[in-house]
C-alpha cells in the first residue's frame, strides 16, 4: 500500500457532463500530480499542486483543473466531458515539488457514454 | 517538447534469460531519469532513479539502469530475470520546465514464461 488514496473507484458519466475525482496523499507529502492513462499507453501528465498552488501543467485543455488542500488532498475536475476522457486517473503524491519519488493511488476509472 | 521513448512494447523472455529495456528522452537539461514497474495488481512503484553521481544505478530486486547522457538514454537491464518480473516498466523523466513535470513512456509489458 502506498498511503494514497482515490475515489471513486469506478464512475459513469455521459458527453457534456462535469466530474470531481478525489485524492489523498500520503501523510507528510505536500505535493500532488494527476495523470490520466489511457488504455494500453503510459500516464500522460495532467498537471501538479505544490501547497495549493498549481506548479506545472500537461497538455491538457483548461476544462480539466485542480484544487489542492491545506490538508494536501486534491481533487481533479473534468468540465464538458468529452468521450476521449475516457480512461484511468492517477494521483500520485511525493514529499516535495522535486518528485523524488512518486506514491501512486489505485485510480479512477472514467467512462464517458 | 519534453517526450520519453520506450522501444518495445512487449517482451516475451523465459526465465533466465537476459533482460534490456530501452528508454530514450528528448530534453537538453538537467534533468532526473525513473524506472517505475506495475506488477498484476498493484500500483506503479519506483524501481529505480537516476538523479547524479555514478549513471550506474542499482535498484530493486536486481534491476540497473545506465545513464548515458550524450545518447539521452536510460536503459533498464537485468542478468537474469524470473517469472515474479512478469509486470509493465514504465520509463520517467522528471525536469523542470514550466514547472514541475514528471513524463512517463509508453510502458513495455514483460512477460516472463516460467
Amino acid at each position: 500500500e502506498t498511503g494514497v488514496t482515490q475515489s471513486p473507484t469506478h464512475l459513469i458519466k455521459t458527453r457534456g457532463q462535469q466530474v470531481t475525482l478525489r485524492c489523498s496523499s500520503q501523510s507528510g507529502h505536500n505535493t500532488v500530480s494527476w495523470y490520466q492513462q489511457a488504455l494500453g499507453q503510459g500516464p500522460q501528465f495532467i498537471f501538479q499542486y505544490y501547497r495549493e498552488e498549481e506548479n506545472g501543467r500537461g497538455n491538457f485543455p483548461p476544462r480539466f483543473s485542480g484544487l489542492q488542500f491545506p490538508n494536501y488532498s486534491s481533487e481533479l475536475n473534468v468540465n464538458a466531458l468529452e468521450l476521449d476522457d475516457s480512461a484511468l486517473y492517477l494521483c500520485a503524491s511525493s514529499f516535495d515539488r522535486s518528485n523524488e519519488k512518486l506514491f501512486f493511488g489505485s485510480g479512477t476509472q472514467l467512462s464517458v457514454l | 517538447a519534453q517526450s520519453v521513448s520506450q522501444h518495445n512494447h512487449h517482451v516475451i523472455l523465459s526465465e533466465a534469460a537476459s533482460l534490456e529495456l530501452g528508454c530514450n528522452y528528448s530534453y537538453g537539461g538537467t534533468v532526473n531519469l525513473f524506472w517505475y514497474v506495475q506488477y498484476p495488481g498493484q500500483h506503479l512503484q519506483l524501481l529505480l532513479k537516476y538523479f547524479s553521481g555514478d549513471p550506474l544505478v542499482k535498484g530493486i530486486k536486481g534491476f540497473e539502469a545506465e545513464f548515458i547522457k550524450s545518447k539521452f538514454s536510460f536503459n533498464l537491464r537485468k542478468p537474469s530475470v524470473q517469472w515474479s518480473d512478469t509486470a509493465e516498466y514504465f520509463c520517467a523523466v522528471n525536469a523542470r520546465i514550466g514547472g514541475f513535470k514528471t513524463i512517463f513512456g509508453a510502458g513495455t509489458r514483460l512477460f516472463v514464461k516460467a
